[in-house]
């Protein structure tokens, strides 16, 4: 079967770092994506990852290794709007996203 | 820019009636998504569209139906609710198989 396993919650400090796995196992893999949502509303694009290495776009960073099935989301300077679940997901062989049921990330001052 | 539009927002059903979902996308996009969302759950795609005349089932069709007779316009039916299907429904649309989806702001609904 496919699977993508993120954690359920994490809580950080404004101002902190923090960082937001994913591991996957599908079948195939076409890319990895990373997708913001805050409560009651729509998803964001993030970021997209689909060779080994990061990926670097302001304060947030996506890192992925394909050979360990494994991809981070590293949030810096955390801002209180950055208070958000956290998607991860992958496409697989059949270009479908597989994705995993997010992590709630809570921001306290 | 108003992108990806669904409608209704929430709506509350019976057990048995049916609806059609709307979702319209003002992109030029090829590629449409039906989506739900349910609590502790990833994403399920329930169908999928690669361009105008065309669907294709996802991982959970049981129980909808959709048409995209325009390029636009992405419908998802319900023939005959059950409360299993209350849940949040996402339509998304991209370019191309490979883009980013950009998702509409969901509908809620709730089968009593």
């Amino acid at each position: 079967g496919q699977n993508i396993d993120q954690p359920t919650e994490m809580t950080a400090t404004e101002g902190a770092i923090v960082q937001i796995n994913c591991t996957y196992q599908t079948s195939g893999f076409n890319g990895l994506f990373w997708y913001q949502q805050h409560a009651g509303e729509a998803p964001t694009f993030l970021s997209y990852n689909v060779l080994d290495g990061l990926e670097e776009k302001g304060r947030f960073s996506s890192f992925l290794s394909r050979s360990k099935g494994y991809s981070y989301l590293l949030l810096k300077e955390l801002q209180m709007k950055d208070s958000a679940s956290y998607l991860c997901a992958v496409r697989d062989s059949n270009y479908q996203l597989i994705w995993g049921a997010g992590t709630k990330l809570i921001i306290k001052p | 820019n108003a992108g990806v539009t669904q409608t209704p927002k929430f709506r509350v059903l019976k057990t048995g009636q049916s609806m059609t979902l709307l979702c319209a996308q003002d992109m030029n996009h090829e590629y449409m998504y039906w989506y739900r969302q349910d609590p502790g759950m990833g994403l399920r795609l329930i169908h999928y569209s690669v361009g105008e005349g065309t669907t294709a089932k996802g991982e959970v069709p049981d129980g909808y139906n959709v048409s995209r007779l325009k390029k636009q316009n992405f419908l998802l039916g319900l023939e005959s609710a059950a409360p299993s299907q209350t849940s949040v429904y996402f339509c998304a649309s991209s370019e191309t198989e490979s883009a980013p989806q950009h998702f509409g702001d969901g509908t809620r609904l709730s089968i009593l």
